[in-house]
Formats: C-alpha cells, structure tokens, sequence
C-alpha cells in the first residue's frame, strides 16, 4: 500500500545543532508540505514543494530549508536548531496541482531542542 | 490575505448529542477549497473532506454532515449521535486557487463523554 513515512518519530537534540527531519511518500505525488503543529496556533506551513526542484517558503521558513531532488522525499533542515522549534513536525503530500487537492499526512516528528 | 477561524477551542458533549463545528473564513478569490481533517488522540491527520467554491451542495456521510455557506462564508460540520470514538481535534482550512496555499484554522478539540 501507498503511504508517507517520517523518520525519526522523535529526535532530541541541542541548541545550534543542524537536525534534518526525512519524509518519504510512495503515492508519486507531485506536491509536499511541511507543517509544524504547536499548542494554540494549529498547523502552520512551513516549506512546501510542488514538483522537483521546486520549493517555497510558508509562513514560518525562518530556520528552516528544503530540498527536492525526487519525487518521493521532501527532507527539512533545520540549520542551527532553537529552542522555538522544539514542535511536532507533520509532512503531508498530495496529487493534482498545487494545493487543491487533499493532504495526506505521515504521522509526525516530535522534536525536542534543549 | 485569507484566514480560517474556527472560534470554538475546546467543546465537551456527552456521548449521542449531535455537536456542530464551526469554521468560518476570509478570502478575496473567487475559486477556493475548503477541507476538514480530525485529528484523533493518537496524534495522526485525517482528511474527511474537500469542498470546492461553486459546490454549495451539503454533504452527509453516515453521523458526519457539512453545510457550506458562501453567503456566510461558513463551512460547519455537524456529528449526529456523537460517540467516544469521535473525540480528536478537527481542523478547517482554506486553500485559495490563486495563492494556492493552504492555511488551516487552529481547531477544535472535541470530547465525547461517555
């Protein structure tokens, strides 16, 4: 069966550290997203690819970075970890174009910057 | 710049009550999708539905109903005899053509008591 992957589940690691977040899907679909999920704010998007070799800042890109050399795999970065994104990370892809189509979601990333 | 809110942070029903879940939003396009996702205790996201802004049509599935109203700019969803199992968090969003970001309410967590 068809499904998104997120590994690790859960990563502790300290301040100033380069953590990278790994994503997979086996659905071949074009679109990818990155949310992280906090108490009182939701699902805020982060970096989001529409095809290979394409990536765009969300709202909250500030520390974070993306590549997508596959279609399959949408890593995330988080190039000097902070406190701040101490978060449950969501990866999330979808078929069509763009982001009118529904997302499926892997099953998340706890992470944990002391 | 679009916005969804859903205005109800946290309701508790007892088990068989029919519950209602507000989401309101903002957008100047003129095509936009709206969308539900649940979010159950276990922590993984769940796509319920996807509705397009010329589909004003309500939807019923089985206990789940939505009622979309552009007048309002209002897309509620209403559990009918509501069960245990029902209780999650339950996001609204909005996805705007033109944009062609998606951006999520901070939603609503729902407990069923038994």
């Amino acid at each position: 069966d068809a499904e998104i992957t997120q590994s690790p589940r859960h990563k502790i690691t300290e301040t100033g550290r380069q953590v990278t977040l790994a994503c997979h899907q086996t659905w071949n679909h074009n679109n990818m997203f990155w949310y992280r999920q906090d108490l009182g704010h939701g699902l805020r998007l982060i970096h989001y690819s529409y095809g290979v070799q394409d990536t765009n800042k969300g709202e909250v890109s500030d520390g974070y970075s993306v590549s997508r050399s596959n279609t399959e795999d949408l890593p995330l970065t988080l190039e000097s970890a902070a406190s701040s994104q101490t978060s449950v990370y969501f990866c999330a892809s979808s078929d069509g174009t763009g982001s009118s189509y529904e997302q499926y979601f892997g099953p998340g990333t706890r992470l944990t910057v002391t | 710049a679009q916005k969804v809110t859903q205005a109800q942070t946290e309701i508790s029903v007892v088990e068989k009550e029919d519950v209602t879940l507000d989401c309101v939003y903002e957008t100047r396009d003129t095509t936009y999708y709206l969308f539900w996702y649940k979010q159950p205790p276990s922590g993984e996201l769940v796509f319920l539905i996807r509705r397009n802004s010329f589909d004003e049509q309500n939807e019923i599935s089985g206990r789940y109903s939505w009622n979309f109203q552009k007048s309002t700019s209002s897309f509620n969803f209403t559990i009918t005899a509501s069960q245990v199992v029902d209780s999650a968090v339950y996001f609204c969003a909005l996805s705007e053509l033109r944009d062609d970001k998606i951006i999520f309410g901070k939603g609503t967590r729902l407990h069923i008591l038994p």
